[in-house]
This record gives C-alpha cells, structure tokens and sequence, in this order.
C-alpha cells in the first residue's frame, strides 16, 4: 500500500528557532498534500493544503508567515515553524491523497517540543 | 458547514464485547465517509470507508454503513479484543478536505 513517510519523529527545540519538517510519499506521485495539527486528546486541525509548483492554501486562522509550506517536488512537501514558541508544540501529521483523491495517506506524524 | 460528530470517550469494554462507537454528520453534497485509528505512538491508519448511501465499509471485523436518512456511520464489531486499543475517529472527504471528529479513545480490558 501507499506509504507517506515524515521526519523527524519527534524534534525539541529552543524558543525562537525554526524547525523544519518533511513529509514524503515514498511509492506514489502526490501533486496535493494536507498538513494537520494534533493537540491532545483533540482531532485533528487542517492547517493548510501544499499544492506542488504554486502557493500553499492556509485555513483561516493559520498564520502564514509562521508556517511555511514548500512543496517541493512531486514526493516532498515541507513544513517549516518559524520563530517556534511553546504554544506551538503540538503533533504535526501530513496526508496525500491517491487513487482519485478518495483516500488519504497519512504520515506517522512529528512530535515538536519547543521549551 | 460540513462536520462530524462522534460520541465522547473513553469507552472502556471488557475482551469479546460488542461495540458501537456512534458517528453523526453534516453535509452540504454527497461525501465519502471513512473511519480512521490511531494507535498509541503511531499515525492515522484508514480502518474502512463508505463512498455512496447504503455502503458499508468493513475490515478486521469492523462495519459502518453509509446511512443518508439519519446522516450516520456508525462504527461496530462483534467481538473487541485488547489489540484494538486505540483512539477512532470518524470522518468525511467533500471536495478534497477532510473533516474529523473528535476521536474516542477505546479502552479494551482482558
């Protein structure tokens, strides 16, 4: 089956740094992918759709300057926080979409601790 | 809008009894339906799914039906065991989104 990998697992970082996180469909082609965020004991929050070659498309009340999508190529988008603080610590799951766009494929998820 | 609805946990059962975590929803057109779990430490992994009104999704002895009248997907099984452990979460695909519920988390007793 269809796998969507993202690294790192788990990161902690410092206050006011930036933290990158990668989201790959490792056997598949994914000109879409989804980011969501995770806090605990919630659902899931769709924070923007990744959209090869062009912008990414942000829900409302997601910060842009904050959160940085690139998708880079076909099989690689990113995610990256910038400035972090620690309201931004949370569990960040990617998805792409195969098979006519009636599945998502989810990533294992990347836990960020910013102290 | 569109939205889910799913009943608050935890729900805690003992092995080999019946379970039925309840799933309700909103929509403006005709989505797709899906149930999702997410064991301790992991991702998202797709459970079963429903595209159209009567369908039923099943797998590793879990079933929902796509009910259009009452606006429902139900999750159940026959028989629970410890492995399935874990938080379910309903949810429904309209135009390239997805939408989640809250998630139950699902507590199995041996």
């Amino acid at each position: 089956g269809a796998v969507v990998s993202q690294h790192p697992s788990r990161v902690i970082c410092k206050s006011g740094t930036s933290v990158k996180i990668e989201c790959r469909s490792l056997d598949f082609q994914a000109t879409t992918m989804f980011w969501y965020r995770q806090f605990p004991k919630q659902s899931l929050m769709l924070m923007a759709t990744s959209n090869e070659g062009s912008k990414a498309t942000y829900e409302q009340g997601v910060e842009k300057d904050k959160f940085l999508i690139n998708h880079a190529s076909l099989t690689l988008s990113t995610l990256t926080v910038t400035s972090a603080h620690p309201e931004d610590s949370s569990f960040y799951i990617c998805s792409a979409p195969r098979g006519g766009h009636n599945e998502q494929f989810f990533g294992p998820g990347t836990r960020l601790t910013v102290l | 809008g569109n939205s889910v609805t799913q009943m608050e946990g935890p729900v805690t059962l003992s092995e080999e009894a019946f379970l039925t975590i309840n799933c309700t929803y909103t929509a403006t057109g005709y989505p797709s339906l899906f149930w999702y779990v997410q064991y301790p430490g992991e991702g998202l992994q797709l459970l079963l799914k429903a595209t159209k009104a009567d369908d039923k999704g099943s797998n590793k002895g879990f079933e929902a039906t796509y009910r259009k009248e009452t606006t429902s997907f139900h999750l159940e099984k026959g028989s629970v065991q410890v492995s399935d452990s874990a938080v379910y979460f309903c949810a429904l695909y309209y135009l390239d989104k997805i939408i989640f519920g809250k998630g139950t988390r699902l507590h199995i007793l041996p």
